[in-house]
């Protein structure tokens, strides 16, 4: 099983939809969770840090579920420059004590006038 | 403050030659990485460093070497050029994760593009 996983898309949304997508990660361990949104041929940018509790940026909300082991991404009212590839990112202590991060495979969002 | 700067933007490699790509940050961070990222797909690490002098592999290192002889320099060198590089090329730093800044984990330059024909 992949540390990280998401499913890659696309996703083809109308304007104005509401969309949400999960990422799944493996290691029960893991600390701190973050979405990161990538466009065509730019780097990843972070979007949303993704607390215990829930958290909500906007149009965006971002949940855990320690017990099933995966986080979400919710986005209301989707506007064409949503469209883009979300990436999750799971951090999680090495053997090492030092964090050891990583990425997603990004699933991809398209919005449609 | 410039973040992360990478070097060069693009390039275009023949098989078999070798290259540094540039890579520094001006954010005193102590962590900086190295992934590649293929059309279509994630990001892989291929290198990380967690301060000056110390360096690991990630998960796809074959074929490339790093240093880092000063915190904000993390320079990645391609020795024998082969195809399968080909890739965008993203440079990161950061904070150690529990550290300051644990809400941003990851700064990321704006990439290098290549191609080796």
């Amino acid at each position: 099983r992949k540390e990280v996983e998401q499913d890659p898309g696309p996703f083809n949304v109308p304007e104005g939809a509401t969309v949400a997508f999960n990422c799944t990660y493996s290691n029960s361990a893991s600390q701190s969770f973050f979405w990161y949104r990538q466009d065509c041929r730019k780097e990843p940018k972070l979007l949303m840090s993704v607390y215990s509790s829930g958290n909500e940026d906007g149009r965006f909300t971002a949940q855990l579920n320690r017990a099933s082991q995966y986080i979400s991404l919710l986005i209301r009212d989707s506007k064409l420059s949503d469209s883009a590839t979300y990436l999750c990112v799971v951090i999680q202590e090495s053997n090492f004590g030092n964090e050891k991060l990583t990425f997603g495979t990004g699933t991809r969002l398209t919005i449609i006038p | 403050n410039a973040g992360v700067t990478q070097t060069p933007k693009f390039r275009i490699l023949k098989i078999g030659q070798s290259m540094t790509l540039q890579c520094t940050q001006d954010m005193n961070h102590n962590y900086m990485y190295w992934y590649r990222q293929d059309p279509g797909m994630g990001l892989k690490l291929i290198y990380y460093s967690v301060g000056a002098g110390i360096t690991d592999k990630g998960e796809v290192p074959n074929g490339y070497n790093v240093s880092r002889s000063t915190t904000e320099d993390f320079p990645l060198r391609l020795e024998l050029a082969a195809p399968s590089q080909t890739s965008v090329y993203f440079c990161a730093s950061s904070y150690p994760l529990e550290g300051v800044n644990s809400n941003q984990p990851q700064h990321f330059g704006d990439g290098t593009r290549l191609s080796i024909l």
